[in-house]
């Protein structure tokens, strides 16, 4: 079974503060994805990564890869109010038909 | 397309009683999954369908849950004899079936399941 692990499990910050939150794993996925959620909403598809070491930005979201693929990160810098949710990521299987998601991390953006 | 639909968004039943969900996923998409998500925690995978079959159920679906796709396009999935620890959000989501997985799902806004 491939698991997933992400810290921290809650952060509370004030608005225009940066975080880092963590994806970790002890196996090898082909692919890996970060998702948003909001309360009561299913979970939004923010990024896909594909290729150890990549590092792909999405306005102030920056999401990177580890280099044997195992792990994973999203940076956000100055956070706002709007940024506040639970953050998903996600890895296919080797046999690339289905995904498995950590724990979450959920993110508090005081005004 | 609207996206994934899920009917209906609430239910509340009395422990013991059978309750059906269903997912009206994306009509180009032929994949579909089910995924159990409680409070707090991340989506936990029951089952998948690729068209009308299902390829994969987790050790999560006990014998009281069963889920089809009898046309390949919406899915319903049924709890039998409900327990208090089937309380949780149900979220369907649908994507394409590609050989490179860098698509990723759309999901559903979920159907949230109390049993009281």
């Amino acid at each position: 079974t491939q698991l997933l692990e992400q810290s921290p499990q809650f952060l509370s910050i004030q608005e225009g503060e940066n975080l880092t939150v963590y994806c970790n794993s002890s196996s090898v996925f082909s692919s890996l994805q970060w998702y948003r959620q909001e309360p009561g909403e299913g979970p939004v598809l923010l990024v896909t990564v594909v290729t150890g070491g990549e590092v792909k930005k999405l306005k102030r979201l920056t999401f990177q890869f580890g280099d044997a693929r195992k792990d994973s990160s999203l940076h956000i810098t100055a956070a706002q109010p709007g940024d506040t949710g639970l953050y998903l990521c996600a890895g296919y299987n080797n046999a690339g038909n289905m995904l498995t998601f950590g724990g979450g991390t959920r993110l508090m953006v005081k005004p | 397309d609207t996206g994934v639909s899920q009917d209906p968004r609430h239910k509340i039943t009395k422990r013991g009683q059978n309750v059906t969900f269903r997912c009206d996923p994306i009509s180009e998409h032929n994949r579909l999954y089910w995924y159990r998500q409680t409070l707090g925690q991340g989506p936990e995978f029951l089952t998948y369908f690729q068209n009308e079959a299902q390829l994969e159920k987790s050790r999560l679906l006990s014998d009281r849950f069963s889920a089809e796709r009898p046309k390949g396009s919406f899915s319903t999935l049924e709890i039998q004899r409900t327990e208090q620890g089937d309380s949780a959000m149900y979220l369907c989501a649908s994507s394409f079936a590609t050989g490179t997985p860098v698509y990723g799902y759309t999901f559903g806004s979920g159907t949230r399941l109390t049993v009281v």
